[in-house]
């Protein structure tokens, strides 16, 4: 059974850095093929794909965040960190893990934390 | 980026209807398009892989289709369980982008 569970603050101050992390279970970052993407989603509002982070450290970001991203994995540890600097209200939202599965889709998901960003 | 026109963006519908969400790609993204469903507090749900491939445990009155860069979701008939947002997510090129979600209402 896949499992992935998201930690980190729930409350940052404007200009932070955040750092998420996903404990994955039952699968291995270091299986050909495997992939995990982070997602968020702004309280009432749509699904934003951040990026991703595959079995050989290749590493995919949203363009627009690009700049403010960083994904990376420790394989010894099955977890999988995502950084955000500069942190802003409009980057509060529920963070979410997921395991890329057939096509790319994202067939597990983490349960999801809540980072807001305030003052 | 591709994007994604998801439509409608809200739809209310009663228990038995057949309904349908469509999103269009902004080019061609092949086969790659998937589909969740998301209820208030939860994570998405994976409905449908590569435009048509039932997800394991998802029931069958669940299904995805194509027609050129249309894709569309199926429900033929609603039950009270599916009333909840729904996204479509295109995986052919990076950034993976979501559809801006349909909220499907009890009529």
């Amino acid at each position: 059974q896949i499992t992935l569970k998201e930690s980190g603050p729930t409350l940052v101050k404007p200009t932070q850095t955040v750092t998420l992390t996903c404990i994955i279970s039952g699968f291995s970052l270091s299986t050909s093929g495997v992939g995990v993407g982070w997602i968020r989603q702004p309280p009432g509002k749509a699904l934003e794909w951040l990026g991703v982070i595959y079995w050989d450290d290749d590493k995919r970001y949203s363009p627009s965040l690009k700049s403010r991203l960083s994904i990376s994995k420790d394989t010894s540890k099955n977890k999988v960190v995502l950084t955000v600097t500069n942190m802003d209200p409009v980057d509060t939202a529920t963070y979410f893990c997921a395991h890329l599965y057939n096509y790319g889709s994202l067939d597990s998901w983490g349960q999801g934390t809540l980072v807001t960003v305030s003052s | 980026d591709i994007q994604m026109t998801q439509s409608p963006s809200s739809l209310s519908a009663s228990v038995g209807d057949r309904i349908t969400i469509t999103c269009r790609a902004s080019q061609t993204i092949n086969r790659y398009l998937n589909w969740y469903q998301q209820t208030p507090g939860k994570a998405p749900k994976l409905l449908i892989y590569g435009t048509s491939s039932l997800q394991s445990g998802v029931p069958s009155r669940f299904s995805g289709s194509v027609s050129g860069t249309d894709f569309t979701l199926t429900i033929s008939s609603l039950q009270p369980e599916d009333f909840a947002t729904y996204y479509c997510h295109q995986t052919y090129s990076t950034p993976y982008t979501f559809g801006q979600g349909t909220k499907l209402e009890i009529k």
